[in-house]
């Protein structure tokens, strides 16, 4: 089974504050996303990477930034954290692009700014 | 990608069928439907997908209506590990690795 594993799944953090959050999927999948989810806002893409070294702004990067040195591991930075950026943080990888790609998520990292 | 419309909820027995409808009737010719499905507190889970023919696998059965313009994600048996919020999406064939966009989904609650 595919695995993708999250740094942590809860963290506090001042605002202002540099976050890391990392991600790491056994597969081999070339493609991983970073997502957030917040009530009656449904998920967001904020970036995706299909290769070492590419990434790619989804549709809320603003305040973020992505780094992917190897291919197994997608890190998300929040430069300085703001308390609108409290929300659930997600992970995901895929092997396949297009239409037939199934996506296997992280169990989540639950952010709160403070 | 186009739109999907599901119910809010549903509640179903356990040990019983569930039927989950989808409707989208805007689909394209080349649209594959996707089910996910996300349990409390965890990330969400790819459950199935289609094209046209219906399809089935160890989790679930999707049956698509002829014209596509609807799908049902069908749960055999269900238990109460079943208890989640299920997506359906539908991803288009625009090329090269891109987001998921879920709706609210429907809330299915399983009663023991």
């Amino acid at each position: 089974d595919v695995k993708v594993t999250q740094s942590s799944r809860y963290l506090v953090k001042r605002t202002g504050e540099k976050v890391f959050l990392e991600c790491v999927q056994d597969m081999d999948h070339e493609n991983m996303f970073w997502y957030r989810q917040d009530p009656g806002l449904g998920l967001r893409l904020i970036y995706f990477s299909y290769d070492v070294k590419m990434k790619e702004k989804g549709d809320i990067p603003e305040g973020y930034s992505v780094s992917r040195e190897k291919k197994e591991r997608f890190s998300l930075i929040l430069e300085s954290a703001s308390t609108n950026q409290t929300s659930m943080y997600l992970c995901a990888s895929s092997f396949l692009q297009g239409p037939g790609d199934t996506q296997y998520f992280g169990p989540g990292t639950r952010l709160t700014v403070l | 990608d186009a739109k999907t419309t599901q119910p809010n909820s549903m509640e179903s027995n356990e040990e019983e069928p569930v039927h989950l409808p989808c409707n989208h009737s805007t689909i394209s010719g080349t649209d594959y439907i996707h089910w996910y499905r996300q349990l409390p507190s965890q990330g969400p889970e790819y459950v199935i997908h289609g094209l046209t023919s219906n399809v089935n696998n160890r989790m679930a059965s999707l049956a698509i209506a002829e014209d596509r313009k609807s799908s049902t994600l069908i749960l055999h048996r269900a238990t109460l590990r079943d208890a989640a919020v299920y997506y359906c999406i539908l991803r288009d064939p625009g090329g090269g690795a891109d987001g998921l966009t879920f709706g609210k989904g429907t809330h299915l609650i399983i009663q023991p």
